[in-house]
């Protein structure tokens, strides 16, 4: 198995409501990843986990909070987001994350619109 | 982070060959080079990545160049399954893309 899936594919949200994208791997990876991707515009790296550890916030606003219950599973807790948080989200896995060569295995994304 | 640049698009022909040129002319002597392709509504794809040496797997050659500061994608015969946007990017301990490059494939 070597798919990444992200649920759901759509989300539509108001600016006060609390909610969750999932993602998933049953690759045995230990590094996954969120990126985020506007329209147009190439992935840029949100957060990384190593070893269910959060290794690398890329600044990211405390609106967005990542979690990683277990080596398979990768949430990010939405709240209080704002209109220009709308954009696609990517979540990402690779074998490790310091091995510079490894791919990174990609799902499809959720398409989050925050009204 | 090392800045790369891409041409915005490029056209090809069914068949023929295709290459794709990078500039990351900051590269430092351990940031890995990876090239990944994203179709219509869709995650990134990994498509190859190398460090100094061209390389070469099923999908498509990278040349890098002596001085690293560039690289080139070579799609060998492009397909209508090749249209795609190309990310080049580079890695250090995170993997940051360059803007890609729209690739048409004609019949």
């Amino acid at each position: 198995d070597t798919e990444v899936t992200q649920t759901p594919k759509h989300l539509v949200m108001g600016m006060t409501n609390k909610k969750s994208l999932k993602c998933e791997q049953h690759m045995g990876h230990r590094a996954m990843y969120w990126y985020k991707q506007k329209a147009k515009k190439p992935p840029e790296l949100m957060f990384v986990y190593s070893y269910e550890k959060l290794s690398i916030n890329e600044s990211v606003p405390s609106r967005f909070s990542p979690e990683c219950p277990n080596s398979s599973l990768l949430n990010l807790h939405l709240h209080a987001l704002q209109p220009e948080d709308s954009a696609l989200y990517l979540c990402a896995s690779s074998h490790h994350r310091d091995r510079d060569y490894n791919e990174q295995f990609f799902g499809p994304g959720t398409r989050l619109t925050v009204l | 982070d090392a800045k790369t640049t891409q041409p915005n698009s490029m056209e090809s022909n069914e068949e023929e060959p295709v290459h794709l040129p990078c500039n990351h002319s900051t590269i430092s002597g351990t940031d890995y080079i990876h090239w990944y392709r994203q179709l219509p509504s869709q995650g990134p794809e990994y498509v190859i990545h190398g460090l100094t040496s061209n390389v070469n797997n099923r999908m498509a050659s990278l040349a890098i160049a002596e001085d690293r500061k560039s690289s080139t994608l070579i799609l060998h015969r492009a397909t209508l399954r090749d249209a795609a946007v190309y990310y080049c990017g580079t890695s250090y301990g995170k993997l940051t893309f360059g803007q890609g490059t729209i690739l048409t494939v004609h019949p």
